[in-house]
C-alpha cells in the first residue's frame, strides 16, 4: 500500500497570508491527525478527523482549521500566517480512532513564513 | 496533563556499540508507540506497547514497558549509522481519541 501522502513538500509565504495544506491517508484509513513540529514546543497535536467530523482539537488559535473529505483526504488551513507558524506540519493516519490505533506518518510539509 | 521525559537528549556511539533511550511518564501509559525520525522528515512507525512487562523487537532494536507501565525503554544492539536519527516516544492521551502526547525526542548519531 501507498504511504501517507502530503502536498506540498516545501512552502515560503509571508506574514498575513494564508496557507493550504494537503494530506492522503493510507487506503482505508478513516482517521487523519495533525501535527505541528517546531524546535522550540516539539510535536504538538492539532486536530484530529474520522469519517468528515472533528473528533478532537489541540491548543491552537482559530487560525488553525481543518477538514476531511468523503474519501478520507484532509486539509488545514492556517489564516494570517505568524512568524511562528513556521514548523514543520505532519499528518498521520490510522484505520479507526481509539487506544491501540497506530498512527503512520506522512513526510510532512516544511512551512516557512517571512 | 500528561508529559514524557526522554533521556538522554542526544547520544553520539561508535559503531557496533550497543545504547538505550528511556522514555519516562508522567502517568500510566495506556498504549506506548517508538518512532523514528530522519531529520526534516516524517515519522517512522518503530514499535507498540500496551502491555505491562510487554516487550517487542525488530532486527536489533528492542522496546519494552516496564510492569509499572510508566516507563519504556529503546534499546539497539550493535549499532550502524542506518540507526542514526531522532528517536520520539509517545503516548495514547486516553478515550476515544487517537490524539499523541510525544517526548522531546533523543538525537542519535552512530560514528562508523
Amino acid at each position: 500500500k501507498a504511504g501517507v501522502t502530503q502536498t506540498p513538500r516545501y512552502l515560503i509565504k509571508t506574514r498575513g497570508q494564508q496557507v493550504t495544506l494537503s494530506c492522503s491517508p493510507i487506503s482505508g484509513h478513516r482517521s487523519v491527525s495533525w501535527y505541528q513540529q517546531t524546535p522550540g514546543q516539539g510535536l504538538q497535536f492539532l486536530f484530529e478527523y474520522f469519517s468528515e467530523t472533528q473528533r478532537n482539537k489541540g491548543n491552537f488559535p482559530g487560525r488553525f482549521s481543518g477538514r476531511q473529505f468523503s474519501n478520507s483526504r484532509s486539509e488545514m488551513n492556517v489564516s494570517t500566517l505568524e512568524l511562528g507558524d513556521s514548523a514543520l506540519y505532519l499528518c498521520a493516519s490510522s484505520s479507526f480512532v481509539g487506544q491501540g490505533e497506530t498512527q503512520y506518518f506522512g513526510p510532512g510539509t516544511r512551512l516557512l513564513v517571512l | 496533563s500528561q508529559e514524557l521525559e526522554q533521556s538522554p537528549q542526544s547520544l553520539i556511539v561508535q559503531e557496533g556499540k550497543n545504547l538505550t533511550i528511556n522514555c519516562t511518564s508522567s502517568k500510566t501509559l495506556y498504549g506506548l508507540y517508538w518512532y523514528k525520525q530522519k531529520y526534516g522528515e516524517g515519522l517512522i512507525f518503530l514499535m507498540m506497547l500496551q502491555k505491562g512487562g510487554e516487550e517487542k523487537s525488530h532486527e536489533k532494536i528492542t522496546a519494552k514497558l516496564d510492569e509499572k507501565k510508566q516507563q519504556s525503554s529503546l534499546h539497539i544492539t550493535a549499532s550502524q549509522p542506518s540507526h542514526a536519527g531522532i528517536y520520539l516516544c509517545g503516548a495514547d492521551s486516553g478515550g476515544a481519541t487517537n490524539k499523541l502526547i510525544f517526548g522531546t525526542g533523543t538525537l542519535l548519531a552512530v560514528q562508523p
